[in-house]
């Protein structure tokens, strides 16, 4: 069964880079683009990029573009994103999502609680 | 930029009540690039309804999805406890090529 197994829960200091990871199993991992959500507390989805691990391609929400770098490593089945220059609005949940064949983002992530404090 | 807009906000309804929630979309897309998901808790999100009026796996045929052009929506028949989340809708086409609305945030009473 397809499983997408994120990285725990990161504190991190203002100024600071971050690298969440997301774990697939249970497909073809270099077949389907791998998306990133953000979600801060008590606010809605947010989609920040997508990558696509078959070849490295990669598509980003404007707004995210500087803040987030996604990359894929195939022999691992495992995606990444990378936050840089964080600050306290970039504390919030972050999940990956796969793209599915029927059904957009079909299976998601638990979800990766990112903190942001001095 | 496409932009969803979702009401209401919040709404509560009683068991056994139908649930309108619905989604506008800033610019006409087709109907095959919009979904909703059912989210609880913050917890992950799970795909709901996609293009428009298909239900996702394991959700109750009491759901329903309709709409095109710039104007949808996700009907529930008669509501149960269990329906209680928050709901977005969401598209892909254009740049930034894929957002969500803000949210439907339904109560049971």
């Amino acid at each position: 069964q397809v499983q997408l197994q994120q990285s725990g829960p990161e504190l991190v200091k203002p100024g600071a880079s971050v690298k969440i990871s997301c774990k697939a199993s249970g497909y073809a991992f270099s077949s389907s683009w791998m998306n990133w959500v953000k979600q801060r507390p008590g606010q809605g989805l947010e989609w920040i990029g997508r990558i696509y691990p078959g070849d490295g391609d990669t598509n980003y929400n404007g707004k995210f573009k500087g803040k987030a770098t996604l990359t894929a490593d195939k022999s691992s089945s495992t995606a990444y994103m990378q936050l840089s220059s964080l600050t306290s609005v970039d504390s919030a949940v972050y999940f990956c999502a796969r793209w599915g064949m029927v059904t957009p983002f079909d299976y998601w992530g638990q979800g990766t609680t990112l903190t942001v404090s001095s | 930029e496409i932009v969803l807009t979702q009401s209401p906000a919040l709404m509560a309804a009683s068991p056994g009540e139908k649930v309108t929630i619905t989604c506008s979309v800033s610019s006409s897309i087709s109907s095959s690039n919009l979904h909703w998901y059912q989210q609880k808790s913050e917890t992950s999100p799970k795909p709901w309804i996609y293009g428009t009026s298909n239900l996702a796996s394991g959700v109750p045929v009491r759901f329903s999805g309709s709409g095109s052009g710039t104007s949808y929506s996700l009907t529930i028949s008669s509501m149960e406890a269990e329906d209680a989340a928050t709901y977005y809708c969401q598209q892909w086409s254009s740049y930034p090529l894929i957002t969500f609305g803000s949210g439907t945030k339904l109560e049971i009473k």
